[in-house]
């Protein structure tokens, strides 16, 4: 069975950093792209990040492009996102979503973690 | 960017057909896929793929979802309707980057 569980969201203030994991199983996580997607309260979704099964390649949106760095660790099957200089529209529930690179969609979601950006 | 434009609500009763639509406004075809994919989320869950390529049933899903469409128009249909289906439903493009519609609440009449 597919798990993602994200970690590490919380409440930061405005133009400080957090980072975001997400423990993946039940998949061979080092041959799957992946990505964060994000939703602001009441809002509706908002792709983040992706990046490669590798990880030598990586997609941001230009919302974030610059501030937010996805990588992952294959040994650990762990995904990350870094977020710096965050703003309080970047508040949001992110998810990690399991990508199929073919098609582009993403076939498994974790529960999401919050992140409030506020001082 | 490519823009997603989809009805905010739909309301429909139980056992009938729900049509949600979704339009682009650049053609998401490319070399005869359409890659435009379709999400159910209810309250407090996280997303759950229901169609991708935009007619491919996603494993699991019952046959009362189907997709169409082709180039900038794109439909989710259900049918029949049931009461567990009430949620909001997105449409999502990958034909250059990732961006979703708005999304569609799915009421009951």
């Amino acid at each position: 069975e597919v798990q993602l569980v994200e970690s590490g969201g919380g409440l930061v203030q405005p133009g400080r950093s957090l980072k975001l994991s997400c423990a993946a199983s039940g998949f061979t996580f080092s041959s799957f792209a992946m990505a964060w997607v994000r939703q602001a309260p009441k809002k509706g979704l908002e792709w983040v990040a992706t990046i490669t099964s590798g990880g030598s390649n990586t997609y941001y949106p230009d919302s974030v492009k610059g501030r937010f760095t996805i990588s992952r660790d294959n040994a650990k099957s762990t995904l990350y996102l870094q977020m710096d200089s965050l703003r309080s529209e970047d508040t949001a529930t992110y998810y990690c979503a399991k990508v199929i690179w073919a098609g582009g969609y993403f076939d498994y979601w974790g529960q999401g973690v919050m992140v409030t950006v506020s001082s | 960017d490519i823009v997603l434009t989809q009805s905010p609500a739909l309301a429909v009763s139980l056992g009938q057909r729900a049509t949600i639509s979704c339009k682009t406004n650049q053609n998401v075809d490319y070399y005869g896929n359409s890659y435009m994919h379709w999400y159910q989320q209810k309250p407090g869950q996280q997303p759950k793929l229901l169609i991708y390529l935009a007619s491919n049933l996603a494993s699991g899903i019952p046959a009362r979802f189907s997709g169409r469409g082709s180039g900038t128009d794109f439909t989710l249909t259900i049918d029949p309707v049931e009461a567990d289906d009430t949620a909001t439903y997105y449409c999502q493009q990958s034909r250059n980057l990732d961006t979703f519609g708005a999304g569609t609440k799915l009421e009951l009449k």
